[in-house]
């Protein structure tokens, strides 16, 4: 089993949908949590950081980490199609720590 | 945030040959982080390098196959040795504290 399953998709709505998309971890020792956007043929770009468990919250992103369920989501609102990429999401145990990848969920955004 | 840079952007090599991928942050930094990520995959931690110190790989890798070398605080280079189209990624590196960002990334093709 993996340290981190993400569905792999893809996944295609319509311009202006909610996407939500979810990442679920076996080890409750992570404290770190990321996601990354990552255009074609780019390095990823960090979208979200948080620590621990709760929401944040940045323009039209949402991040959300509930520890007692092991999962992870990160929410787009008013999606565009400039939002299609492959969306990562990202852990660690502590700072300084690997990150651990899930396997990334290609997303696209149909005008 | 920190910038991060890297050489070359891209490569075309022949089996059997050697690249050497440079990687340069502009502030001073303890640990510099090489990953990999295969055609349609995650990123893999390769190793973790301390300045004055020798990598520490992940299962999987070896410093035959991935040498680094990590001469200073602020530049690090992973050299892929012998290599085969199994090769063919895309390397990033990153570094702490700064460990969320990465660099634009090297993708390596070989043929």
């Amino acid at each position: 089993q993996k340290e981190v399953e993400q569905d792999p998709g893809p996944l295609s709505v319509p311009e202006g949908a909610i996407v939500s998309l979810n990442c679920t971890y076996s080890n409750s020792a992570f404290q770190y949590f990321m996601w990354y956007r990552q255009y074609s043929r780019k390095g990823p770009e960090l979208l979200m950081y948080t620590y621990s468990s709760g929401n944040k919250e940045d323009g039209r992103f949402t991040a959300q980490v509930d520890k007692s369920s092991k999962y992870i989501s990160l929410f787009i609102r008013d999606s565009q199609p400039s939002d299609s990429a492959t969306y990562l999401c990202a852990m660690r145990y502590n700072q300084g720590g690997k990150l651990i990848f899930g396997q990334g969920t290609e997303l696209s955004v149909k005008p | 945030s920190a910038v991060i840079s890297q050489k070359p952007s891209r490569d075309i090599c022949q089996r059997g040959t050697s690249l050497t991928i440079q990687c340069q942050v502009d502030s001073q930094v303890t640990m510099m982080f090489w990953y990999r990520q295969q055609p349609g995959q995650s990123l893999t931690l390769i190793a973790t390098a301390n300045q004055g110190s020798e990598a520490t790989y992940e299962s999987g890798f070896v410093i035959d196959k991935f040498p680094i070398s990590r001469p200073n605080l602020t530049f690090s280079t992973l050299t892929v040795s012998n290599m085969s189209p199994e090769d063919s990624s895309i390397y990033l590196c990153s570094a702490f504290p700064y460990e969320q960002y990465f660099g634009p990334g090297t993708r390596l093709t070989v043929t």
